[in-house]
């Protein structure tokens, strides 16, 4: 079983919808959650980053940690076509100075 | 301010060869990790260097190697090339503190034949 999983998609959803990303991860020791935006032939973009469970609302985007659940999630309001993206999520038990662990990706495209 | 930069971009090697990629990161950034992406395992962790000094490891067999310049640059190499090697490589910098974020770079594309 890998240490964070997450759904691969594809995930298609119409232009202005809300659409919601989620993790499961199995390691405790995890204290801050990433999420970044990938496009084709790009490298990894950070979004949002939390530490330990609560909200971070940044514009149309919102990240949820819920350490008691091991389940994290991020929001996206109002999408728009320019979010069409493979969505990550990542998680460090000491951020920065130790590795990352990703989950596989989402898939997302948003149709005009 | 110039970003994370990655030389090749793509690279096409057959089995048994050995390949070098480099990286060059964000001015004044002084830690490199490397990471391997493919479609079935996602992004997973290589190594990390700060300052001249691989601080922290992946599960990766010892084919796989790195090293750090005194300007932060960082070289990654791999030996004796296996089809299951094609993936994409991206390095990713940081200054290096505590709660400092991670930059991703480009990617070089490697394909095994």
């Amino acid at each position: 079983q890998k240490e964070v999983e997450q759904d691969p998609g594809p995930l298609s959803v119409p232009e202005g919808a809300i659409v919601s990303l989620n993790c499961t991860y199995s390691n405790s020791a995890f204290q801050y959650f990433m999420w970044y935006r990938q496009y084709s032939r790009k490298g990894p973009e950070l979004l949002m980053y939390t530490y330990s469970s609560g909200n971070k609302e940044d514009g149309r985007f919102t990240a949820q940690v819920d350490k008691s659940s091991k389940y994290i999630s991020l929001f996206i309001r109002d999408s728009q076509p320019s979010d069409s993206a493979t969505y990550l999520c990542a998680m460090a038990s000491n951020f920065g100075n130790e590795k990352l662990t990703f989950g596989t990706g989402t898939r997302l495209t948003i149709i005009p | 301010k110039a970003g994370v930069t990655q030389t090749p971009r793509y690279l096409i090697k057959t089995r048994g060869q050995q390949v070098t990629l480099s990286c060059s990161p964000i001015s004044g950034h002084r830690s490199v990790s490397w990471y391997q992406q493919t479609p079935g395992q996602g992004l997973q962790f290589l190594f990390e260097y700060f300052s001249e000094t691989q601080r922290n490891k992946g599960n990766f067999p010892g084919r796989f190697s790195g090293r750090q310049f005194s300007n932060s640059r960082s070289e990654m190499n791999v030996s004796t090339l296996e089809l299951g090697d094609s993936a994409l490589y991206l390095c990713a910098s940081r200054r290096g503190g505590q709660t400092d974020t991670q930059y991703f770079g480009p990617g070089t594309r490697l394909t095994v034949l």
